[in-house]
């Protein structure tokens, strides 16, 4: 079976603080696709970023930089330099081949993240 | 182009009432899911479609859930004898390939079973 775990239900920072945002995974499947998403107050999911499991490179985009860690089944999250409209709940996700041939996605409990102007 | 739609937005019903939610996914993506948003559950997948038919179905939390898919394009998700507990955000995604490609998700119908 397939689990996603992200440790931190709600982070508060200070506007242009860092932060750092946890996922440890759980798969036996051998390739998988990792995600993130950001659900803003209007609550629709939003694709940040896919990574898949061969491929370990850092990524970053703009404020935005993801680190993929196969030996720690680990896939974080970092916001440099927060800003207000950062302030979202995000959503680690798995993707893999279950049972009945689906790529349904496993989705952690989400991280409330608050950034206080 | 045009995302995953969604409609209706909100669905208020009573208690044993059968609902219907329609999601009409993006133009030629073949894999289509149903997820539900709920406080104490979390994101919880339900049902995929791989064209019109669904392999995946394990999800469904009872038999007075169903869903079809018509045309490969338009899906619908039919909760029959509603209950309290069907209360939930459900929420439509697709995705042009099923396993390869990033699944888009609609904006979600909130259901309130009253």
């Amino acid at each position: 079976a397939q689990k996603v775990t992200q440790a931190q239900t709600e982070i508060s920072v200070v506007e242009k603080e860092d932060v750092t945002l946890d996922c440890v995974y759980e798969t036996r499947d051998t390739t998988y696709y990792l995600f993130w998403y950001k659900q803003p107050p209007s609550g629709e999911l939003v694709f940040l970023i896919r990574r898949n499991s061969f491929d370990e490179q850092n990524e970053i985009s703009g404020r935005y930089s993801w680190n993929f860690q196969k030996s720690t089944s680990s896939f974080n999250f970092t916001i440099t330099a927060s800003q207000v409209v950062d302030s979202a709940v995000y959503f680690c996700a798995l993707s893999g081949i279950s049972g009945a041939g689906s790529y349904q996605l496993t989705f952690g409990k989400g991280t409330k993240l608050s950034v206080i102007p | 182009g045009a995302g995953v739609s969604q409609s209706p937005s909100n669905k208020v019903t009573e208690k044993g009432k059968d609902v219907e939610l329609r999601c009409d996914p993006i133009s030629g993506h073949t894999a289509l899911y149903w997820y539900r948003q709920s406080l104490g559950q979390g994101l919880e997948f339900l049902i995929y479609f791989q064209g019109n038919s669904a392999p995946d179905k394990s999800g469904l939390p009872s038999d007075r859930f169903s869903a079809e898919r018509t045309g490969g394009s338009v899906s619908t998700l039919t909760i029959q004898r509603t209950q309290q507990e069907d209360s939930a955000v459900y929420l439509c995604a697709s995705s042009l390939d099923p396993f390869t490609d990033t699944q888009y998700f609609g904006p979600g119908t909130r259901l309130t079973v009253l």
